[in-house]
C-alpha cells in the first residue's frame, strides 16, 4: 500500500486565488512528520512546510499552511494568493521517525498550473 | 538548518561512463540519503549512507552500480556507473536528523546520459 498518496496529478488555479493540494498518508508509527516540497522545472527541491505528528498548531509559512487533520490521515497543503511563480510539482512527503531511519517517502506529485 | 551543496548541477556524459557527484554539507550529520528522480516520476531512495559503515541500498539497487563513499560527517559522494540512457535522472542528496532541520536538500544533479 503506498504510504502518500496524492490524488490530483495537475491543478488549475487562478491567479490570487488560494489553491488546497490534497495529500492522504498512511503508517502506524506515532512519531512521524509530514513535508511539502515545491519543485519547479530547474529540478531543485525548494522546502515549503513541516507538520510533526505532535504538533497540536497546523502550520503555516507565509502564504502556506498544512490542513493538518490526523484522525483522516489527511496533511493537505493551502497555498493563499496563487502567483504565476507558484506553478510547479509539488510533493508531500513523510517520515517515520519511531523506526529512527529519518528517510522520506514521496508521493507522486501533483502538478499545479496557476492562470493569469 | 543544514545547508547542503551537490555539484555538479548538471552533466551530459557518455553511456559506459561514470559520474560521481558530491554532496557537503555545513554541519556534521550521522546519516546522508541519495535519491534518484526519473522524468516524470517522483523521488526513491537510492541509499543510505552513514559514517564508518557500508551504505544501505533499498531494493533495485545495488553498491556495483551506485557506490557511495562517506568519508566524514560532512561529506558524501555517489558514483553512477557504466551508465546508460535510463540512468538519465536528477539524483538528490539530503541528511537525516529530527524533524524540521531535515527537511532541505541539495540543488540536485540533472544527469543525462547520450
Amino acid at each position: 500500500a503506498q504510504k502518500i498518496t496524492q490524488t490530483q496529478p495537475g491543478m488549475f488555479v487562478q491567479e490570487k486565488e488560494a489553491v488546497t493540494l490534497d495529500c492522504t498518508y498512511d503508517t502506524s508509527d506515532p512519531s512521524y512528520g509530514l513535508f511539502w516540497y515545491k519543485q519547479p522545472s530547474s529540478g531543485e527541491m525548494i522546502f515549503l512546510i513541516y507538520q510533526g505528528s505532535y504538533d497540536q498548531q497546523n502550520a503555516t509559512e507565509g502564504r502556506y499552511s498544512l490542513n493538518f487533520q490526523k484522525a483522516r490521515k489527511s496533511a493537505n497543503l493551502v497555498i493563499s494568493a496563487s502567483q504565476l511563480g507558484d506553478s510547479a510539482m509539488y510533493f508531500c512527503a513523510m517520515r517515520e521517525e519511531g523506526a529512527g531511519s529519518y528517510q522520506l517517502t514521496f508521493g507522486k506529485g501533483t502538478k499545479l498550473s496557476v492562470i493569469p | 538548518s543544514a545547508v547542503i551543496s551537490q555539484k555538479p548541477s548538471r552533466d551530459i556524459c557518455q553511456r559506459g561512463t561514470s559520474l560521481t557527484i558530491q554532496c557537503q554539507v555545513d554541519s556534521q550529520v550521522t546519516m546522508m540519503f541519495w535519491y534518484r528522480q526519473q522524468p516524470g516520476q517522483s523521488l526513491t531512495l537510492i541509499a543510505t549512507a552513514n559514517q564508518g559503515s557500508e551504505a544501505t541500498y533499498e531494493s533495485g539497487f545495488v553498491i556495483d552500480k551506485f557506490p557511495i563513499s562517506r568519508p566524514n560527517l560532512t561529506f558524501s559522494t555517489l558514483t553512477v556507473s557504466n551508465m546508460s540512457p535510463e540512468d538519465s535522472s536528477i539524483y538528490l542528496c539530503s541528511v537525516g536528523t529530527w524533524g524540521r532541520a531535515s527537511a532541505f536538500f541539495g540543488q540536485g544533479t540533472r544527469l543525462t546520459v547520450v
